[in-house]
């Protein structure tokens, strides 16, 4: 089975700071890393996802995320936030190579921008 | 491409009716569907998977004759809340996976039971 910790449950930052929302899991098997975002009152978009190859990966919004197998860590960065970063961010887990294994969810980071 | 609906988004109904929550993967082939639900300020929890045309999977501590999961085709699953409580009142998610590792997520439905 696989646990997901996020450690901050809260982080506010000023605008055009840099962020890093931390994400550790716990697995005995491989694992695929995701990292979600909602929005007040909507369902969870996809930001980015590692699943193999180059340990650092990328969303379209300059977020970016980088997968440490020793450290079992898969934090989340932006250099600059805006505003509009404001919402929930979730850290999730799924077993590798197995197909349609459910997502392990952390219980989220609330990221704050604040003007 | 890999857009998710509910339907409802939002509904509030008495206690002791029953409260059906469809969800639809509008352009490809769901295999698998997921159904969670989130309490406020709280993560997601699962509660079910169901594969097309079989019986859905039940995590532990989900009741099945309350919570009811229908998966009948590729494009659609259906949750229905039978004698809903007040203390089913929660928002549930459901997600869509098309055989592959990546999971899209409906808009949620929040459901408030009076």
């Amino acid at each position: 089975a696989q646990s997901v910790t996020q450690l901050d449950s809260q982080v506010p930052v000023f605008e055009e700071a840099p962020v890093e929302l931390r994400c550790n899991y716990s697995s005995s098997v491989s694992v695929y890393l995701f990292w979600y975002v909602q929005y007040p009152n909507q369902g969870l978009q996809l930001l980015l996802k590692y699943l193999s190859g180059s340990t650092l990966v990328e969303s379209i919004n300059g977020f970016e995320a980088e997968f440490n197998k020793s450290q079992t860590s898969f934090h989340l960065r932006k250099p600059s936030v805006h505003i509009s970063d404001t919402a929930e961010y979730f850290c999730a887990v799924s077993e590798a190579w197995s197909g349609n294994t459910p997502l392990v969810f952390g219980k989220g980071t609330r990221l704050s921008v604040i003007a | 491409g890999a857009v998710v609906s509910q339907h409802p988004s939002r509904v509030i109904c008495k206690s002791g009716t029953s409260v059906k929550i469809e969800c639809r993967s509008l352009d490809f082939q769901a295999t698998t569907m997921f159904w969670y639900r989130q309490f406020p300020k709280k993560s997601l929890m699962l509660m079910a998977t169901s594969n097309e045309g079989s019986k859905a999977t039940y995590e532990q501590g989900v009741e099945k004759d309350k919570f009811l999961i229908n998966h009948a085709s590729l494009t659609l699953s259906t949750l229905t809340v039978t004698s809903a409580h007040p203390e089913d009142s929660s928002f549930y998610i459901c997600s869509a996976s098309r055989g592959q590792e990546t999971q899209y997520f409906g808009p949620g439905t929040r459901l408030l039971v009076l």
